[in-house]
């Protein structure tokens, strides 16, 4: 069985300011960690993914996260958040090659300020 | 390329309707995946098919049901609808192999009144 859980529901930042997005899970085999966003009456979009390899993975609009096995975690960060980002946040974990099964977690929602 | 598409966008029924929604999956990909979003439970996993059959299943009663056709379009069904049945349907697809990326859709929203 696999869990994730996403420490804050909400962040509040500083437009400019870094943020990071907590993210902590829980599984018994191999898995594979994705951060989704979604924008209000929208679906969700891919932010960034770990499947193997580097630990510090880069993705779309400036985001970066890094697995740490040791600490189950893979936390979200940006450098210098906008306005544009507000959004809600998803960590999600999955597993086993051909198993499109994905976990999520509660979610956090970015709210960013002027 | 088209992304996913889902239909009706939006949907009001009563408690014991039963309602079908539809997907159609980026051409090629032939993995389709339902999620329920409710504020309260979050997302979760409804079922996935996989060139036309169920692979996997999440813990939802029989009331929920699917199914996948050859063109890989997908229906999700949900009879005798409850209260607790609102939610935002999410469809996602991928090619099914070496753990792509899964596309979502923009989602259906069910009111059950």
């Amino acid at each position: 069985a696999q869990s994730v859980t996403q420490l804050d529901s909400q962040v509040p930042v500083f437009e400019e300011a870094p943020v990071e997005l907590r993210c902590n899970y829980s599984s018994s085999v191999s898995v594979y960690l994705f951060w989704y966003v979604q924008y209000p009456n929208q679906g969700l979009q891919l932010l960034l993914k770990y499947l193997s390899g580097s630990t510090l993975v880069k993705g779309i609009n400036g985001f970066e996260a890094e697995f740490n096995k040791s600490q189950t975690s893979f936390h979200l960060r940006k450098p210098s958040v906008h306005i544009s980002d507000t959004a809600e946040y998803f960590c999600a974990v999955g597993s086993n090659f051909g198993n499109e099964k994905l976990t999520f977690g509660t979610g956090t929602r970015l709210t960013i300020i002027p | 390329k088209a992304g996913v598409t889902q239909t009706p966008r939006y949907l009001i029924k009563t408690r014991g309707q039963q309602v079908t929604l539809s997907c159609s999956p980026i051409s090629g990909h032939r993995s389709v995946s339902w999620y329920q979003q409710t504020p309260g439970q979050g997302l979760q996993f409804l079922f996935e098919y996989f060139s036309e059959t169920q692979r996997n299943k999440g813990n939802f009663p029989g009331r929920f049901s699917g199914r996948q056709f050859s063109n890989s379009r997908s229906e999700m069904n949900v009879s005798t609808l409850e209260l607790g049945d609102s939610a935002l349907y999410l469809c996602a697809s991928s090619s099914g192999q070496a753990y792509n990326e899964q596309f979502f859709g923009p989602g259906t929203r069910l009111t059950v009144l």
